[in-house]
């Protein structure tokens, strides 16, 4: 069963910082990997995908990375905001595409002016 | 616009009650999924459909049941059988293409009268 872990639970840093947020999983046989952002009482924004084939993925300030033989993906953002401040989710789908994604419990960003 | 809209945002149920949760896409999307989520953890997957008149139990059905009579609807209901309902509803949507990523309505708040 796909186990999904993200680390660290909570980040607080200061605005303009660059900044790792982890995630692991247990099965390294997915399909591909979304990463989602979170806002207080909303649903999620999607932020990046990358597919298994594929080692990284670029939006802007974003940057995710997929290292599937280890069962590990990072995202990466640079120059951080205080608009950044959010709780981002990892989810890799199983292998056999049903869009069954196994979500990790998120690390909670706050980005401090 | 297109996007996913799930109502009502709060609900309350009664004991013994079965309430259900509406949603409704315009993306042309042929999958779509609901999702609980827990203060604190990630989410999980109640059901899917990937296409109409099928769907598939996610990883916790028991207590729910879906329809999916349209293309652009997938209402879930929270039977009397669901004995700890409260909790945030998500509702997404996706092309089964696997190179999409989904997305996600704003979500319905369920509490316990």
């Amino acid at each position: 069963k796909q186990e999904v872990t993200q680390i660290p639970a909570a980040l607080s840093v200061p605005e303009g910082e660059n900044l790792v947020l982890n995630c692991s999983f247990t099965d390294s046989a997915i399909y591909n990997l979304q990463w989602f952002r979170q806002d207080p009482g909303k649903g999620l924004t999607s932020l990046l995908l990358i597919q298994s084939s594929q080692r990284e993925q670029t939006s802007g300030r974003l940057n995710a990375s997929l290292d599937k033989s280890s069962g590990r993906s990072t995202l990466y953002i640079a120059a951080s905001q205080p608009g950044d401040s959010a709780t981002y989710l990892c989810a890799p789908d199983g292998s056999s595409n049903t869009g069954k994604l196994i979500f990790g419990q998120g690390t909670t960003l706050q980005v401090k002016p | 616009d297109g996007g996913i809209t799930q109502s009502p945002k709060y609900l309350f149920r009664k004991e013994g009650q079965n309430v259900t949760l509406s949603c409704e896409q315009n993306l042309n999307h042929d999958a779509m999924y609901w999702y609980r989520q827990d203060p604190g953890q990630g989410l999980r997957l109640i059901y899917y459909s990937q296409i109409v008149n099928d769907f598939q139990k996610g990883d916790i059905a028991e207590g729910y049941s879906v329809s999916r009579e349209k293309k652009e609807s997938f209402p879930l209901t929270v039977t009397s059988a669901q004995k700890n309902p409260t909790a945030f509803y998500l509702c997404a949507s996706s092309s089964i293409a696997g190179d999409q990523p989904q997305h996600f309505g704003d979500g319905t708040r369920l509490s316990i009268l």
